[in-house]
């Protein structure tokens, strides 16, 4: 089953913060982000195994609950560069193969 | 150079035709995916391959096969396509584990939209 994202979509002013989660019904190994421009493809952002860590890229965090079986990432004081269509990707058993969310649309205004 | 090329970037095709989608890369990988997103579904797993000779189905692979010609190509057929087929596709690729790259991470390629009228 595909991991649920939530919200679907948000708007933002330039420097605000942002949270989106990711919820799986299935036991986790690892959750991946990814983040897509308009008409681009999906570029890699940061992985999670799990253990609970918590990692960042830029002022772009997450961390993973593997008991809830969650992930949230965290988008601090945005950008405007930060606009886009954010999945989460997760593997049950370090297979390799990821099931994707639905994804959550971020729109961040001047 | 783009390290995963797809082709063709945009087709129109008619119910009943047959149509593949082609994906080739540079980086070396073992591991490559074909992907379909659709708005509001995210991106759906179609086939994966894990070496030249590892096929395995996805989430969603009725009405498509693949073929893994080799290790950098990785190809995607619809026999007869119908239009709920219509779809944005992506290729993608991504290490073995123990290489230098980061756990799975996966590489898209351009993508490749298809209308199916």
């Amino acid at each position: 089953q595909q991991p649920v994202q939530s919200p679907q979509a948000v708007i933002l002013r330039e420097g605000e913060d942002a949270v989106i989660n990711c919820s799986s019904s299935k036991a986790l190994y690892s959750v991946h982000w990814y983040r897509q421009k308009h008409g681009e493809a999906p570029v890699f952002l940061m992985i999670l195994l799990k253990g609970g860590e918590q990692k960042g890229h830029d002022k772009i965090s997450a961390s993973f609950n593997e008991k809830k079986q969650q992930s949230s990432l965290y988008l601090t004081a945005s950008q405007l560069s930060y606009s886009g269509t954010y999945f989460c990707g997760t593997d049950s058993g370090n297979t390799g193969k990821l099931i994707f969310g639905q994804g959550t649309t971020l729109q961040v205004k001047p | 150079d783009a390290d995963v090329t797809q082709t063709p970037r945009n087709r129109i095709t008619k119910t009943g035709k047959r149509i593949m989608l082609e994906c080739s890369q540079t980086k070396g990988h073992d591991r490559m995916y074909w992907y379909r997103q659709d708005p509001g579904l995210g991106l759906r797993l179609i086939y994966y391959s894990f070496d030249v000779k590892d096929i395995n189905k996805g989430e969603i692979s009725d009405g498509y096969s693949v073929s893994r010609q080799a290790q950098a190509k990785f190809s995607l057929s619809l026999e007869s396509a119908i239009p709920n087929q219509t779809a944005l596709y992506f290729c993608a690729t991504s290490a073995r584990p123990g290489t230098s790259s980061k756990i799975n991470e996966q590489f898209f390629g351009p993508g490749t939209r298809l209308t199916v009228l």
